[in-house]
């Protein structure tokens, strides 16, 4: 069945460096996608979204990134900080739906080195 | 309001008996949905309500499950005569009947069959 993925289980990067993250989708129906930050313990918290019709969107410090072309997402973190440390999830919605049923990928852990 | 609350936090049962889990919602918000969650892999969607009309239901939740949202607030999720594969977290989430609007997640309940 269609699936949402990530490339990598686990990234280490040093604080202060750009992370990037990434996410293949298979699901050409979604009309967007998200990104979760999950700290142990916690239930996944919000970051950042993009709908299937934009390519680039910017927060604070986040930038999500879509290749409808090759299916795939991005989440960069600009100067990750220790505090970023967290599993990330992306997660892709469809059919103008509430952003509530959504289909996740398994996660990439990040880690961030003093 | 602090938030998408749930209880309890952690629940140890033996197998073949019956749990049930309440999540409280973000009071506004007129979308509640279930999630869960095993280790190392991302939330799966459950069922969703909005009110208290419950408007889906995936295929992983099988007869042994119910969810109820009697009066549009808070919502139960009952497993009867739980078994080992049960074990998991169960998050719960909130948000309103909007396609833009994002959805929040609860703390979570840890399940745990023994």
């Amino acid at each position: 069945g269609e699936s949402v993925g990530l490339h990598l289980p686990t990234l280490s990067v040093q604080e202060g460096d750009n992370s990037i993250i990434n996410c293949a989708y298979s699901n050409s129906a979604s009309d967007y996608f998200i990104w979760y930050k999950q700290e142990s313990g916690k239930g996944p918290q919000f970051i950042i979204d993009i709908r299937s019709n934009m390519d680039k969107r910017q927060g604070q410090r986040v930038t999500v990134l879509l290749n409808k072309t090759v299916k795939h997402l991005s989440l960069q973190i600009a100067a990750t900080q220790p505090g970023d440390s967290a599993v990330y999830f992306c997660a892709e919605g469809g059919n103008g739906g509430s952003q509530g049923n959504l289909i996740f990928g398994k996660g990439t852990k990040l880690s961030v080195k003093p | 309001d602090t938030g998408v609350s749930q209880d309890p936090r952690h629940k140890i049962t033996k197998r073949g008996q019956n749990v049930t889990f309440r999540c409280d919602p973000i009071s506004e918000h007129n979308r509640l949905y279930w999630y869960r969650q095993t280790l190392g892999q991302g939330p799966e969607f459950l069922t969703y309500f909005q009110n208290e009309a419950q408007l889906e239901k995936s295929r992983l939740l099988s007869d042994r499950f119910s969810a109820e949202r009697p009066k549009g607030s808070f919502s139960t999720l009952e497993i009867q005569r739980t078994e080992q594969g049960d074990s998991a977290m169960y998050l719960c989430a909130s948000s309103l009947a909007d396609s833009d609007t994002e959805a929040f997640f609860g703390q979570g309940t840890r399940l745990t069959v023994v």
